[in-house]
């Protein structure tokens, strides 16, 4: 078990592009959940799948944002047509059903996007 | 609505020192509580949780932390802090809503430590 992979670990690009991370949750996980935490903030909750089904999307998400979980193992984040304001740390956590009061999610250590 | 304050934006205390990080929380029944650090460019790591029973509770590190309800209260601990605690906590309180387990993160402590 090596924990959640996230991929890139950086990300830099120009306003307008389109981006995708990756996230690897722990094998076992069937939970996967989506955060963005921006400077000087808390983690903020985005999305939620429970094995392939997306189960809750936060307002936070706009259109411009699309995740997926094809086969319930990796997710994928889009950002479409990126804007400054999307700056920020993106982090992926996993968790297995019923032990998330107990035990807490596991999370990885984040993809961070710069939007120039 | 349920959320979390960390009043103390920065702390600094000098290394073999107490601590206390102050964690206030709003919530309608018995919360689980947990207390995470991160350090810079990283992730969160879990110190510490509370989801019932003995209102003090022992983390990683050395780190513990009370539950006081009559307080609203979660203000994690360490009797003499390290020059590697330095870092970010944040408190967060598990929030389950039409079965999705969410987090609510307060927006941070930033620990310095001094030689």
């Amino acid at each position: 078990d090596t924990g959640v992979s996230q991929d890139p670990r950086h990300k830099i690009t120009k306003r307008g592009q389109n981006v995708t991370f990756r996230c690897d949750p722990i094998s076992e996980h069937n939970r996967l959940y989506w955060y963005r935490q921006t400077l000087g903030q808390g983690p903020e909750f985005l999305t939620y799948f429970q094995n392939e089904a997306q189960l809750e999307k936060s307002r936070l998400l706009s259109d411009r944002f699309s995740a997926e979980r094809p086969k319930g193992s990796f997710s994928t984040l889009e950002i479409q047509r990126t804007e400054q304001g999307d700056s920020a740390m993106y982090l992926c956590a996993s968790s297995r059903t019923g032990t998330e009061g107990n035990y807490g999610y596991t999370f990885g250590s984040g993809t961070r996007l710069t939007v120039v | 609505a349920q959320s979390v304050t960390q009043p103390d934006i920065h702390i600094t205390v000098s290394e073999g020192a107490s601590l206390e990080l102050r964690c206030n929380y709003s919530y309608g029944a018995t919360p689980y509580l947990f207390w995470y650090v991160q350090s810079p460019g990283q992730g969160l790591q879990l110190l510490l949780k509370y989801f019932s029973g003995d209102t003090l509770v022992q983390g990683i590190k050395g780190f513990e932390a009370e539950f006081k309800r009559s307080q609203s209260s979660f203000n994690l601990r360490k009797p003499s802090v390290h020059w590697s605690d330095a870092a970010e906590y944040f408190c967060a309180v598990g929030s389950r809503t039409s079965g999705t387990y969410k987090y609510i993160f307060g927006t941070g402590t930033r620990l310095k430590v001094l030689a």
